[in-house]
């Protein structure tokens, strides 16, 4: 059974350019969530999908949008990037079932913005 | 507002001490969680708790959820080196969709030998 895995480990931008963060879910999980880190801060909730679809969504604006393949591996995008989305980057796959879902974190993605 | 408060932010002890760490909010989660994340690598889960006043036990860990679900704590005995780490809580608010986790600040420990 393998992890969760993130690509890149690191990336540097400039402001106003897009990025695109790539997530492997962990084999048979049906459910991917994106988490932004800033330095000292805990993980603040992106969005979510299920099954290829968004399925909730936290205080980010749209030029945060992502994507869910059939395989369940996911992406993040980034348009038109400000100095304030450096950050890490998390992904986290779950199995959605019954009342309680244990979340897998990937290593995640450190983005620098200049 | 930070929607559930850890405290303490730092906290930095000799080998051996005991420790706790608070994690408050004025909302009631359906489930709650705790994690720990080294330098460099995402979160592991440590425990979830999803009854109120449930107390679970993972080695020198002890784990308490709020008898009302809104608060929880973490309890380390005789901590170790390698018990350094950021600790986070993280809860699910009662009718969120799977994996909305809402996360505290953290709190960062040190033990030194």
């Amino acid at each position: 059974e393998t992890g969760v895995t993130q690509s890149p480990t690191h990336l540097i931008k400039t402001r106003g350019q897009q990025v695109t963060l790539r997530c492997s879910s962990q084999s048979g999980h049906n459910t991917v969530s994106w988490y932004q880190q800033a330095l000292g801060q805990g993980p603040q909730f992106i969005f979510q999908y299920y099954r290829e679809e968004e399925n909730g969504r936290g205080n980010f604006p749209p030029r945060f949008s992502g994507l869910q393949f059939p395989n369940y591996s996911s992406e993040l995008n980034v348009n038109a990037l400000e100095l304030d989305d450096s950050a890490l980057y998390l992904c986290a796959s779950s199995l959605a079932e019954g009342t309680t879902d244990t979340q897998y974190f990937g290593p995640g993605t450190r983005l620098t913005v200049l | 507002t930070q929607l559930l408060e850890q405290s303490p932010q730092f906290l930095s002890i000799q080998e051996g001490e005991n420790l706790t760490v608070y994690c408050n909010s004025s909302s009631v989660f359906s489930s709650l969680q705790w994690y720990r994340q080294e330098p460099g690598e995402g979160p592991v889960l440590l425990v979830t708790v999803v009854t109120g006043g449930e107390v679970k036990k993972l080695k020198r860990l002890t784990f308490q959820f709020g008898d009302a679900r809104k608060d929880s704590s973490l309890h380390i005995t005789a901590a170790q080196t390698g018990d350094t780490g950021l600790y986070l809580c993280a809860g699910r608010k009662a009718g969120t969709s799977y994996g909305k986790l809402t996360f505290g600040q953290g709190t960062i420990l040190t033990v030194h030998p």
